[in-house]
């Protein structure tokens, strides 16, 4: 079974802090895609991920990749209120063209 | 502006009522997409496109049908709608095996 697990459900932290989001999948991938949804709004990408320890930043989040354990993770870092929305990770996995499997989403609230 | 374009962005059916949700694309993309959005459950594939004329079952299609009329073009139907079919519906397209999705603003259905 293809399936993306994302842990925590939701998260709230406060200004400044760091925290790190984990998506688990079940098998083998060929990529996989960090994606930002503000509330009503559509999901924006954040990064693609295509080999075992890539490592992608931009600004405060950086996601990286361990396919070794079928794992990803999206870091925060000295978290602002503009970062406060949901994080989903997509995975593509072996086999399945260009179909994404989307895990369940962290909802982030940061606080001042 | 670029992208995807779905129509229209919300709607409110009753039990039994039929609906077409329209999505197009200008990027010249392969495949197109549409997926449901229920809170909880992150993104669930209803059918997908890999390219025109083609189209396949994902992972949740019973009650709805799809029709790719042109490489632009991808309709999402609802012959008979319940209530277990509302939802935030959102279309997609993509490169086969490229930098991941572009999304649509969603659909917002409500059956009452």
């Amino acid at each position: 079974e293809l399936k993306v697990e994302q842990n925590p459900l939701f998260l709230s932290m406060q200004e400044g802090k760091n925290y790190t989001i984990y998506c688990n999948y079940s098998t083998t991938s060929d990529r996989l895609y960090w994606y930002r949804q503000d509330p009503g709004k559509s999901l924006e990408s954040l990064f693609v991920l295509l080999s075992n320890g890539a490592v992608k930043q931009e600004g405060r989040l950086m996601a990286s990749l361990d396919t070794k354990a079928r794992l990803s993770t999206l870091h925060i870092t000295a978290a602002v209120h503009d970062l406060s929305a949901t994080y989903f990770c997509a995975v593509s996995f072996t086999g399945t063209a260009s179909k994404l499997t989307f895990g369940t989403g962290t909802r982030l609230q940061v606080t001042l | 502006n670029a992208g995807v374009t779905q129509t229209p962005k919300f709607q409110v059916l009753k039990t039994g009522q039929s609906m077409t949700l329209q999505c197009a694309q200008d990027m010249n993309h392969n495949s197109m997409y549409w997926y449901r959005q229920d809170p909880g459950m992150g993104l669930r594939l209803i059918y997908y496109s890999a390219s025109e004329g083609t189209t396949d079952k994902g992972e949740v299609p019973n009650g709805y049908n799809v029709s790719r009329l042109n490489k632009r073009e991808f309709s999402l139907r609802l012959e008979s709608a319940a209530p277990s079919q509302t939802s935030v519906y959102f279309c997609a397209s993509s490169y086969v095996g490229l930098w991941g999705y572009t999304f649509g603003s969603g659909t917002r259905l409500t059956v009452v």
